[in-house]
C-alpha cells in the first residue's frame, strides 16, 4: 500500500496566486515526521518545512505553511503568492521513528507558475 | 558552511563495467543516506549510515551495490557490472545527530547522473 499519496500530478498556477499541493500519508506508528522538498530542473532536492506528528501547531516558514489534519491523514502544503521561481517538482516525504530515520516519499506534485 | 558535494555530477557508462561516486556530507553531520531517484519519480531509500556503520539496507540493493563510509565522513556507492536499469539519479544526504536538530531533515547533494548505454 503506498504510504505518501500525492494526487496531483501537475499544476498550473497564476504568479501571486496562493497553491496548496496534497499529500496524504499511511502510517501506523504514533511517532512521525512530515517533509516537503522543491526539486528544480537542476535536480538538487531542497528541505522547505517539517511537522511532527505530536506538533500542535500547523509549522510555518516564510511563505510555506503546512496543513496538518492529524485524524485525516493529510500534510498539505501551501505556499502564498506564488512567484515564478516556485516552478518545480515538490515532493511530501515521511520518516516513521522505528525506520532508521529513512524517508518514504511520494511521486511528486510538478507546479508550473505562469507569469 | 558548504552543503551536501556529490562526486562526480554525471557519468555515462558502458554496460558490464563498475562505477564508483562519493558523498561528501555537511561536516559534523554523523547520518548519512543513499537515494536512487529515476525519472518522474519520489527517490527510493538504497541505504543508511550512522557515523562509520551501515545501519540499514533496502531490498533495492542487490549483491552488484556496496556502499562505504570507512572513517564516518565521506561515503561511496559502487555498482559493479552495470546494467541499463541502474541508471538514474543518484542522491546523497545528510543529517545532523539528534543533539543538535530533532527533526532529522535531511540536506541533499546535487546528485549524481549515471547512464548506463
Amino acid at each position: 500500500a503506498q504510504k505518501i499519496t500525492q494526487t496531483q500530478p501537475g499544476m498550473f498556477v497564476q504568479e501571486k496566486e496562493a497553491v496548496t499541493l496534497d499529500c496524504t500519508y499511511d502510517t501506523s506508528d504514533p511517532s512521525y515526521g512530515l517533509f516537503w522538498y522543491k526539486q528544480p530542473s537542476s535536480g538538487e532536492m531542497i528541505f522547505l518545512i517539517y511537522q511532527g506528528s505530536y506538533d500542535q501547531q500547523n509549522a510555518t516558514e516564510g511563505r510555506y505553511s503546512l496543513n496538518f489534519q492529524k485524524a485525516r491523514k493529510s500534510a498539505n502544503l501551501v505556499i502564498s503568492a506564488s512567484q515564478l521561481g516556485d516552478s518545480a517538482m515538490y515532493f511530501c516525504a515521511m520518516r516513521e521513528f522505528d525506520s532508521n530515520y529513512q524517508l518514504i516519499w511520494g511521486a511528486g506534485t510538478k507546479l508550473i507558475i505562469k507569469p | 558552511d558548504t552543503g551536501v558535494s556529490q562526486d562526480p555530477r554525471h557519468k555515462i557508462t558502458k554496460r558490464g563495467q563498475n562505477v564508483t561516486f562519493r558523498c561528501d556530507p555537511i561536516s559534523e553531520h554523523n547520518r548519512l543516506y543513499w537515494y536512487r531517484q529515476t525519472l518522474g519519480q519520489g527517490p527510493e531509500f538504497l541505504t543508511y549510515f550512522q557515523n562509520e556503520a551501515q545501519l540499514e539496507k533496502s531490498r533495492l540493493l542487490s549483491d552488484r551495490f556496496s556502499a562505504e563510509r570507512p572513517k564516518g565522513s565521506f561515503s561511496t556507492l559502487e555498482i559493479q557490472r552495470t546494467e541499463q536499469g541502474d541508471s538514474a539519479m543518484y542522491l546523497c544526504a545528510s543529517s545532523p545527530p539528534r543533539t543538535v536538530k530533532i527533526t532529522y531533515e535531511q540536506y541533499f547533494g546535487p546528485g549524481t547522473r549515471l547512464t548506463v548505454t
